[in-house]
């Protein structure tokens, strides 16, 4: 089955410094891979994802993310973030074993932007 | 607007007492999903219906219940074998396909005194 790590839980910054949050995934024959952002007490929005093609994607607010087959990666990163981009991330990752269609989460990271 | 829609926002419940958390989703999508969430601790996930009338149960389904008469609907009950039931609970949807992208609601906190 596959499996997703976060491989940091916070990660404090100052505002319009740039920020990576990194994500490890186990290796698979296909792989889909997302990241998801959740404001406090609300629901999971996606931010981006990537099925094929290109292995660098983009959303529309600034941030991107690199599809690494080799190292089985798919970090996230802005060059400059704002106050606004404080909230946990989520990365997944699709898991069709067993003919079930399930995401596989990782236990997320707490952004945190500083003035 | 299509979406989903999780209710209550808020639950409170005595223990002991079985409570049902209702899900709804008008994005004509087949497969949905309840997980669990605790700090620290990502999302687990409970149960997942991929067609009308079937369910699986996910990872941590024990004190659970859900069914699925209704493509729109998937409500679950949290029943009092669940031993830690407060927490914050999320559903989701999605079109069976290759990548299974999910469509959250905005979820439930359930709070057990």
């Amino acid at each position: 089955a596959q499996s997703v790590t976060q491989l940091d839980s916070q990660v404090p910054v100052f505002e319009e410094a740039p920020v990576e949050l990194r994500c490890n995934y186990s290796s698979s024959v296909s792989v889909y891979l997302f990241w998801y952002v959740q404001y406090p007490n609300q629901g999971l929005q996606l931010l981006l994802k990537y099925l094929s093609g290109s292995t660098l994607v983009e959303s529309i607010n600034g941030f991107e993310a690199e599809f690494n087959k080799s190292q089985t990666s798919f970090h996230l990163r802005k060059p400059s973030v704002h106050i606004s981009d404080t909230a946990e991330y989520f990365c997944a990752v699709s898991d069709l074993s067993h003919g079930a269609q399930k995401l596989v989460f990782g236990q997320g990271t707490r952004l945190t932007i500083n003035p | 607007d299509g979406g989903i829609t999780q209710s209550p926002k808020y639950l409170f419940r005595k223990e002991g007492q079985n409570v049902t958390l209702s899900c709804e989703q008008n994005l004509n999508h087949d497969a949905m999903y309840w997980y669990r969430q605790d700090p620290g601790q990502g999302l687990r996930l409970i149960y997942y219906s991929q067609i009308v009338n079937d369910f699986q149960k996910g990872d941590i389904a024990e004190g659970y219940s859900v069914s699925r008469e209704k493509k729109e609907s998937f409500p679950l009950t949290v029943t009092s074998a669940q031993k830690n039931p407060t927490a914050f609970y999320l559903c989701a949807s999605s079109i069976p396909g290759a990548y299974n992208e999910q469509f959250f609601g905005p979820g439930t906190r359930l709070t057990v005194l």
